[in-house]
């Protein structure tokens, strides 16, 4: 069975730190590329990050480029996301996504139950 | 960018009624389309993929269609635990993009 778990979420202060962690089971990790997408309170789905199953290539939303950093283990199966310079905007449910193949440009076809981030002072 | 527009952002629909949520993109994305239900609090839930490819394990209540800049999900019999709202996202290129949503509520 598929299995993606989140962690990692918080309370920091803005310009603050925090690292996601979604740890992956049940299936190959290295055949599927993982991204990162977020829901702000009251708004929609937002892609944030994308990672290619080798970890050989990365992608960025604009708002976060410069501030995040997508990475994955695979000897642990576990993906990452490193956020600093945090701001009041990227109060969100972070959730990780697995895409049907390893290359990238893939639908996501299973969820990990997402972390609550909330950047505040 | 390519931007996603669904229409309509909410729509009240009674239980056993058809319905259908409509979705543009800016740009041609062929047929790199998926629908996504998510309920208050709970993680999305991928429903169709390529336009029209349902996902494993559900209903086929659930059908997507469209190709090019023009796509659509039509939901049948609607039941009580398909009130949700529903979003579209294109995955041609990155950045990935969502449409706003489509809340569907109970009348």
């Amino acid at each position: 069975e598929v299995q993606l778990l989140d962690s990692g979420g918080g309370l920091v202060q803005p310009g603050g730190s925090l690292r996601l962690s979604c740890a992956a089971s049940g299936f190959t990790f290295t055949s599927h590329a993982m991204s990162w997408v977020r829901r702000a309170p009251g708004k929609g789905l937002e892609w944030v990050s994308g990672i290619t199953g080798s970890g050989g290539s990365a992608y960025y939303a604009d708002a976060v480029k410069g501030r995040f950093t997508i990475s994955r283990d695979n000897f642990k199966n576990t993906l990452f996301l490193q956020m600093n310079s945090l701001r009041a905007e990227d109060t969100a449910v972070y959730y990780c996504a697995r895409e049907r193949y390893s290359s990238g440009w893939d639908d996501f076809d299973y969820w990990g139950q997402g972390t609550l981030v909330t950047v505040s002072s | 960018d390519i931007h996603m527009t669904q229409s309509p952002s909410s729509l009240s629909a009674s239980v056993g009624d058809r319905v259908t949520i409509t979705c543009r993109s800016s740009q041609a994305i062929s047929n790199y389309l998926a629908w996504f239900q998510q309920k208050p609090g709970k993680a999305p839930k991928s429903l169709i993929y390529a336009a029209s490819s349902l996902q494993s394990g559900v209903p086929s209540k659930f059908n997507g269609s469209g190709s090019g800049t023009h796509f659509s999900l039509t939901i049948s019999s609607l039941q009580p635990e398909d009130f949700a709202t529903y979003y579209c996202q294109q995955y041609t290129r990155y950045p990935y993009t969502f449409g706003q949503g489509t809340k569907l509520e109970i009348k």
